[in-house]
């Protein structure tokens, strides 16, 4: 079946450092979520990306999805400890009676050293 | 967060003793998804519904069955639980955009 690949696994990183996760498929996407889940908390939608190339930002936050709709990425500038969290990205694996079908990747886990 | 509640937030129970999870929804959307989550997994769909008495299995359905008797209901059952369905479960909804919510979570052990 459709997989995304996420990467890293886990990332560490000294507050105000940048951060970023990848997420990569062998297959197109049709688009792309990403969810942020809060340690012992449940995931949060953060965006979607659909057209090729697209790039969407929320403040130090920068969402991008590749030409070819393979890949995208999310990159968080200056993190703060607000930010420590697993990330997920989804792809949309269909959409049969208009039940959209979510797969994840394995998740990228952000903690900070204050 | 969406009007969405799991019961029981954490339960243990024993191998081959039956569960049922509920999620509860109180704004009447239609798409209603059960998920595990286990560690370097994310989040795996178990089973779905897409409206009163309509489901669905997703990528890890075994062992597991689901109803929808009311809008507002989604249960999720384990017949005979086993120790590999340790998990965190979590119910979402999907409102009228492309956005799912996902309710707190049931941390069930199955020893």
């Amino acid at each position: 079946g459709q997989q995304v690949m996420q990467i890293p696994q886990y990332q560490h990183v000294q507050e105000g450092e940048d951060f970023t996760t990848y997420c990569n498929s062998s297959t197109t996407l049709s688009n792309i979520q990403w969810y942020k889940q809060r340690p012992g908390g449940h995931p949060v939608f953060l965006i979607q990306l659909v057209k090729s190339g697209e790039v969407k930002k929320q403040k130090r936050l920068t969402f991008q999805f590749g030409e070819a709709k393979k890949n995208s990425s999310l990159h968080i500038t200056a993190t703060q400890t607000t930010d420590v969290g697993t990330y997920f990205c989804a792809e949309e694996n269909s959409h049969f009676q208009g039940a959209q079908k979510l797969v994840f990747g394995q998740g990228t886990r952000l903690t900070i050293n204050p | 967060d969406a009007g969405i509640t799991q019961s029981p937030r954490h339960k243990v129970t024993e191998t081959g003793t039956p569960v049922t999870l509920r999620c509860h929804q109180t704004e009447n959307h239609r798409y209603m998804y059960w998920y595990r989550q286990d560690p370097g997994h994310g989040l795996r769909l178990i089973h779905y519904s897409y409206g009163v008495k309509d489901t669905d299995k997703g990528e890890v359905s075994d062992g597991y069955s689901v109803s929808r008797s009311k809008t507002e209901d989604f249960l999720l059952t384990l017949e005979s639980a086993t120790s590999s369905q340790t998990s965190v479960y979590f119910c979402a909804i999907r409102g009228g955009g492309v956005t799912q919510y996902f309710g707190p979570g049931t941390r069930l052990t199955v020893l």
